[in-house]
């Protein structure tokens, strides 16, 4: 069965750091881009960051960069997010998400880990 | 950024109507069109890919159309598990923008 389960979420301060995981099994996950998404409370969703199979491209929406960095590790088949600077309004449930194909998008989403940022 | 705005915003409809959504793109996206279903409290689903193409196990009840700005999703005779949110997304460009939803809800 493909799937994807994150984790790494919980309650940070602002200004603090925090660091997202998701574990991939069921596919041969160096061979996908993957992605994170985010929704924050009562919103909609919110394309966060993508890399590459070879982590040779990686692409930042502008209300991450330069904070927030995606990373994998092909060899333990996960993906990561590290999260710097974080700010209230980075609340938000964080998906990963499996492309398909660069002409197909997102098919495979995991369940979400929940991030709250408040003092 | 390519601005996907969907509509309407909300519709209140019953079990075995036909639901027609829209989604327009702020400029040609060509086919690289998704929608997205999402129940409360759960993940988002992927139903259609490349505008029109059915994700495996998505009952053919939905479909998709549509290409360049002007997208459609229909959901033939609606059921009570249809009852949702669903988002269309471009993906021919970064950032990947996404529609602000439509929520369906039973009348």
């Amino acid at each position: 069965e493909v799937q994807l389960v994150e984790s790494g979420g919980g309650l940070v301060k602002p200004g603090g750091s925090l660091r997202l995981s998701c574990a991939a099994s069921g596919f041969s996950f160096r061979t996908y881009s993957m992605n994170w998404v985010r929704q924050a409370p009562g919103k909609g969703l919110e394309w966060v960051s993508s890399i590459s199979s070879s982590s040779s491209y990686i692409y930042y929406a502008d209300s991450v960069k330069g904070r927030f960095t995606i990373s994998r590790d092909n060899a333990k088949n996960s993906l990561y997010l590290q999260m710097n600077s974080l700010r209230a309004e980075d609340t938000a449930v964080y998906y990963c998400a499996r492309d398909q194909t660069p002409d197909y998008g997102m098919d495979v989403w995991g369940q979400g880990t929940t991030v709250t940022v408040s003092s | 950024d390519i601005q996907m705005t969907q509509s309407p915003s909300s519709l209140s409809t019953s079990v075995g109507d036909r639901v027609t959504i829209t989604c327009r793109a702020s400029q040609g996206i060509s086919n690289y069109l998704a929608w997205f279903q999402q129940k409360p409290g759960k993940a988002p689903k992927s139903l259609i890919y490349a505008a029109s193409s059915l994700q495996s196990g998505v009952p053919s009840k939905f479909s998709g159309s549509g290409s360049g700005t002007d997208f459609t999703l229909t959901i033939s005779s609606l059921q009570p598990e249809d009852f949702a949110t669903y988002y269309c997304q471009q993906y021919i460009g970064y950032p990947w923008t996404f529609g602000q939803g439509t929520k369906v809800e039973i009348k």
